[in-house]
């Protein structure tokens, strides 16, 4: 089973367009976190929730919204997306916060392409 | 803003060769992490440094933290084409946030 999952791996859409992106953690950690990866392979943190509680909220544009419906899913909605929003963006979890040495447990990604 | 600088951009190495990654800040991180990301793939985490001077070492790859807790290396002896990667560093300063680095690209040559 995988531990950190994302739906859907490769997503191409439109300018314009509203897309989601789903993530799903069964290792019961309270933490979840997205991390924007660009083409130069810089990983960037977006946001973290712990107990479905906003805890970190970067410096992101409010096309970006995410959700948690519970602790084990963090779910990320774009709107309005912009050629500028191509990237690999990864889910993530710990158990424990980064404050108490939580390491992060990445899922494979999802590649959105945006035309 | 807070930053984690990482060198070099890229490494080449023949196959045997040794392989090394350093990670800089300009102010006092309170922990490090290291992570692998094998090509097409996700970050994998390696390992996490937290006392000032700690050494810590997995097989062929060795950990350092820095005195000053302002820097830290990764160092690979003998390297195998399955160390190909990219190797990241991430420092957390006194928030609940890890900082990565910009990632060390290491393509090694058979």
């Amino acid at each position: 089973d995988t531990a950190v999952s994302q739906t859907p791996k490769y997503l191409v859409t439109q300018m314009g367009n509203d897309k989601s992106i789903k993530c799903e953690q069964n290792l019961g950690h309270d933490t979840m976190y997205w991390y924007k990866q660009d083409s130069k392979k810089f990983l960037k943190i977006m946001f973290s929730y712990n107990n479905k509680e906003l805890i970190i909220n970067e410096t992101v544009p409010n096309r970006f919204s995410p959700k948690s419906p519970d602790k084990a899913h963090l779910n990320l909605h774009i709107n309005s997306l912009e050629l500028g929003d191509s990237a690999v963006y990864f889910c993530a979890s710990s158990q424990e916060l980064p404050a108490n040495g939580g390491e992060l447990f990445f899922g494979e990604g999802s590649r959105l392409t945006v035309l | 803003g807070q930053q984690v600088m990482q060198i070099p951009q890229y490494q080449h190495v023949q196959e045997g060769e040794d392989f090394t990654t350093y990670c800089n800040s300009s102010t006092t991180l309170s922990n490090i992490q290291w992570y692998k990301q094998r090509p097409g793939g996700h970050p994998v985490f390696l390992i996490q440094l937290v006392k000032s001077g700690e050494v810590k070492k997995q097989k062929r790859l060795t950990f350092q933290f820095g005195e000053a807790k302002k820097n830290s290396s990764l160092h690979i002896t003998a390297t195998q084409t399955t160390d190909v990667g990219t190797y990241f560093c991430a420092g957390r300063f006194t928030g609940n946030q890890f900082y990565f680095g910009t990632g060390t690209s290491l393509t090694v040559i058979p």
